[in-house]
C-alpha cells in the first residue's frame, strides 16, 4: 500500500506571506502511462473538501493562481504564495491510480492565520 | 447543479452493520462518464477510502475495509449505497459520498456530499 506522509502537520501564516506543505509518497506515484496522479484538496471549516491541484501541477476550474503545485515521483509540494483569511483549513494530498482504484490521502496539514 | 446527499443512522451498536444511502440530484447516476465513491472522516483525524461503484454495478474496494464492504447501486433511485459489516468504535466517523470525474486523464473526486456522522455505540 503507498502511503502519503504531509508536513508540517499546522502551520501558522500571516496573510500576504507564503506557505508551503510538502507530501512524499512511500512510492513512486509516476505511473506507466507518463502522468502522475498526485492532488491537493482542501476542507474549509465545516465543509467538505474540495479539489484545489490535480496531476501535480494544475488547477482545478476556479482555484485562484496563488495555489500552485510541484514536484515527481515521491516529492511533491503545494505552495500558497500569499495567504489569505479564505485559506484556513485542512490541506490533503491524495494518490490517486484509477485502474484499479486506490486512493489514498495524507494525514492533513491545518493551516491557519495568525 | 449536481448534489449529492447521505442518509441513514446516526447510530449503529458494536458489530452490528453500518449502512448508508447517497442521493444524486441534478444528474443522472447512470452516466457513463463517472464512478462513484464513499470516503470517511473518523473525529480529529484524515480522510479514508472505503470504496468506489460504476453504474454498471462494477465495485472496487479498500482493501484494509474489503471484507467488510459492500456497495451497490440503484439507478432506479439515482442512488447508492454503503454498508459496512462487524462495526466497531474504530469505525464512528464522517462519512461522505462523492463523485468520480475525469479530471486531466484520470478520475479525482470533484463533488462531495455534505457528510453524515455515524456514531458507533452501544
Amino acid at each position: 500500500d503507498i502511503v502519503m506522509t504531509q508536513t508540517p502537520l499546522s502551520l501558522s501564516v500571516t496573510p500576504g506571506q507564503p506557505a508551503s506543505i510538502s507530501c512524499k509518497s512511500s512510492q513512486s506515484l509516476l505511473h506507466s502511462d507518463g502522468k502522475t496522479y498526485l492532488y491537493w484538496y482542501l476542507q474549509k471549516p465545516g465543509q467538505s473538501p474540495q479539489l484545489l491541484i490535480y496531476e501535480v501541477s494544475s488547477r482545478f476550474s476556479g482555484v485562484p493562481d496563488r495555489f500552485s503545485g510541484s514536484g515527481s515521483g515521491t516529492d511533491f509540494t503545494l505552495k500558497i504564495s500569499r495567504v489569505e483569511a479564505e485559506d484556513v483549513g485542512v490541506y490533503y494530498c491524495m494518490q490517486g491510480i484509477h485502474l484499479p482504484p486506490a486512493y489514498t490521502f495524507g494525514q492533513g496539514t491545518k493551516l491557519e492565520i495568525k | 447543479q449536481l448534489q449529492l446527499q447521505e442518509s441513514g443512522p446516526g447510530l449503529v451498536k458494536p458489530s452490528e452493520t453500518l449502512s448508508l444511502t447517497c442521493t444524486v440530484s441534478g444528474g443522472s447516476i447512470s452516466s457513463s462518464s463517472y464512478y462513484w465513491g464513499w470516503i470517511r472522516q473518523p473525529p480529529g483525524k484524515g480522510l479514508e477510502w472505503i470504496g468506489s461503484i460504476y453504474y454498471s454495478g462494477s465495485t472496487y474496494y479498500n482493501p484494509s475495509l474489503k471484507s467488510r464492504v459492500t456497495i451497490s447501486v440503484d439507478t432506479s433511485k439515482n442512488q447508492f449505497s454503503l454498508k459496512l459489516s462487524s462495526v466497531t468504535a474504530a469505525d464512528t466517523a464522517v462519512y461522505y459520498c462523492a463523485r468520480l470525474v475525469v479530471i486531466g486523464s484520470s478520475y479525482a473526486f470533484d463533488i462531495w456530499g455534505q457528510g453524515t456522522m455515524v456514531t458507533v455505540s452501544s
